[in-house]
């Protein structure tokens, strides 16, 4: 079974909107941690937000926030006022089981690519 | 602060050729990574180390080798280079107290 599941492929923005990325994610560990990662065309990997399992708020990080809902197992980020520069494949990991034990490894959906029109 | 750098950013490699590609980083992060990311996919961990003298195998650790004698270097090697390693690859460390992986620039490699 797939551990991180990113459904939407593609997804269209207009500027200045918000929009929402999905993530569900499978682990029967109950210490774990979600992350959102960025990836522009020139390819490097940005992180933008963290969510731990058991963090009791959502994270928000400007103008990016993670709708965590534990019981569906979910994790989507939402991006606010979207930018021409937001752009980009958008890439959902999991860090499963507590950050020592597990040594911090990640593990990545296949992306969704963001496209924000003028 | 230059964080995670890589080298090469792009190589061609002939079918059964040797390379070893670098990381390194100056940020005294003891957690470091290998991944690849094939076209149109997610990234898949290859080789992680702890610290200097401790690697382990990830998801696809096949065809690989890594060693890890500094905290700031972690070379990866690929050694009979197949058509099938054809990726990006991206190293990172890890900031243990905020759970973050940085992550380098990347290498394009090409197996033909």
């Amino acid at each position: 079974a797939q551990k991180i599941t990113q459904t939407q492929p593609g997804m269209f923005v207009q500027e200045k909107e918000a929009v929402t990325l999905d993530c569900t994610y499978d682990t029967s560990d109950p210490s774990y941690g979600l992350f959102w990662y960025k990836q522009p065309s020139s390819g490097e990997m940005i992180f933008l937000i963290y969510q731990g399992s058991y963090d009791q708020q959502n994270a928000t990080e400007g103008r990016y926030s993670l709708n965590f809902q534990k019981a569906r197992k979910s994790a989507n980020l939402v991006i606010s006022a979207s930018q021409l520069g937001d752009s980009a494949m958008y890439f959902c990991a999991m860090r499963e089981g507590a950050g020592g034990t597990s040594y911090g490894k990640l593990t990545f959906g296949q992306g969704t690519i963001l496209t924000v029109h003028p | 602060n230059a964080g995670v750098t890589q080298t090469p950013k792009f190589r061609i490699l002939k079918i059964g050729q040797s390379m070893t590609l670098q990381c390194t980083q100056d940020m005294n992060h003891n957690y470091m990574y290998w991944y690849r990311q094939d076209p149109g996919m997610g990234l898949k961990l290859i080789y992680y180390s702890v610290g200097a003298g401790i690697t382990d195998k990830g998801e696809v650790p096949n065809g690989y080798n890594v060693s890890r004698s500094t905290t700031e270097d972690f070379p990866l090697r690929l050694e009979l280079a197949a058509p099938s390693q054809t990726s990006v690859y991206f190293c990172a460390s890890r900031r243990t107290s905020t759970d973050t992986q940085y992550f380098g620039p990347g290498t394009r490699l090409t197996v033909l």
